[in-house]
This record gives structure tokens, sequence and C-alpha cells, in this order.
């Protein structure tokens, strides 16, 4: 696989617990926050996201919660599966702008 | 099926020699953009381009260029690479310019030595 997640924070769960991926978002005006899961050798893929004027979103197994007051976005995933490992990043962005800002990501290592 | 094909997947390069990383999507998305992974920084946006004929730069521009002739292709030239341009690059496509549900590429290994 890619060698992109060498320096990465990584958080270790357990298959069936649940996981919780932390981001610090930079920019107070960035009002569309989504999340991305990247696998081994591949490209980041599309998971959830969610608007400034909401600070909770639910899909299926993943719920997103944003704290705009701390500039603070969470990924929790329910019920993780070894399916689930991957790298996650967050990413902001502002609707007068078209720019695409990544957090560092978050290496979620499952094991049984 | 809806994709982003990037080519080459891997390549190495010397100093100097001008080379191109071809991006095309079948999904006929007006946003397209460039990025590149580095450990420890993220993805950060090189170029992007929000139509045809119509580019502008990102985070990391230095050293690139694109072209948008055409809406499903958004080619990434390297006219003099060097070695610190040694990096993964990401195509990447969406519908509109709020770059919601981008779909990325798989991704070029490039390495300049």
């Amino acid at each position: 696989g890619e060698s992109v997640g060498l320096h990465l924070p990584t958080l270790s769960v357990q298959e069936g617990d649940n996981s919780i991926i932390n981001c610090a978002y930079s920019n107070s005006a960035s009002d569309y926050f989504i999340w991305y899961k990247q696998e081994s050798g591949k490209g980041p893929q599309f998971i959830i996201d969610i608007r400034s004027n909401m600070d909770k979103r639910q899909g299926q197994r993943v719920t997103v919660l944003l704290n705009k007051t701390v500039k603070h976005l969470s990924l929790q995933i329910a019920a993780t599966q070894p399916g689930d490992s991957a790298v996650y990043f967050c990413a902001e962005t502002h609707h007068n702008t078209d720019k695409l800002i990544f957090g560092t990501g978050t290496r979620l290592q499952v094991f049984p | 099926e809806a994709q982003v094909t990037q080519n080459p997947r891997y390549l190495i390069t010397v100093t100097g020699k001008k080379l191109t990383v071809t991006c095309s999507q079948n999904m006929n998305h007006e946003y397209m953009s460039w990025y590149r992974q580095d450990p420890g920084l993220g993805l950060r946006q090189i170029y992007y381009s929000m139509n045809v004929e119509v580019t502008d730069k990102g985070d990391v521009p230095e050293g690139y260029k694109v072209s948008r002739k055409e809406k499903r292709n958004f080619p990434l030239i390297l006219e003099s690479p060097s070695p610190n341009q040694t990096s993964l690059y990401f195509c990447a496509s969406s519908k509109g310019q709020t770059n919601t549900e981008a779909f990325f590429g798989q991704g070029t290994r490039l390495t300049v030595v």
C-alpha cells in the first residue's frame, strides 16, 4: 500500500466497538464539512457531510457531530468492522470558495 | 460505472523531464481538481477548474500547470519536475464548486530522482 500514513495519529479499536474520530478545523467561516475514508492504495472516498446549520447528521453506521463553538468535528462509527480500517480525513470549505481544505488524517485500526 | 481515471498509477522520472498525468471523469462533472498527498500534510490542492477553460490555483500550484479543454479531462503537467514534487497525486471531480461528494481517482505515485 501507499506510505502516506507514516506519521498519522492512530486509533485502535476492537471489532464491534464504537469508534470516534476527531477533527479540529481551522476556519470559523467554513460552512460545509466532509468526512472521507481512504483505504490503502486507493483514493479518498466520501462518507458523510454536514452543513454548518446542523450539529448532527446520521448515515448508515456513521454519525457526524459538529461543534462550531470550538471548531470541532467528529465521526462516530458504530459497531466497527475490519473493513472500516483506513485513514479518515475531515475536510472543510465555504460556499464562497472553491477550495477544500483537508485535515492531516487519522488511521483507524480494527483488531479482532 | 462512475469513475475518475488517472494515468499512470506509478511513474519514476528524472529531474527536468517534462511529464503529464492524465485525469478523466465520466460523470459530466463541472468541477475538477488536483491534490498532492504527503506524509503528515494530508491532501493539498494544487489546481482546480470550475468548467471548461476555467482554471485557478490552489494552495500549492508552484511547478505545476493544468488545462481544461474538454469537460471530462483535466491533465496535470510538470514542465520541469524536481525531487520535491515526489508525491502521491489525486485527481477529483464533483458536480459543483462546493466540492460536494467529490470522487477521487486511484492516485498516481510520482518519484522524481
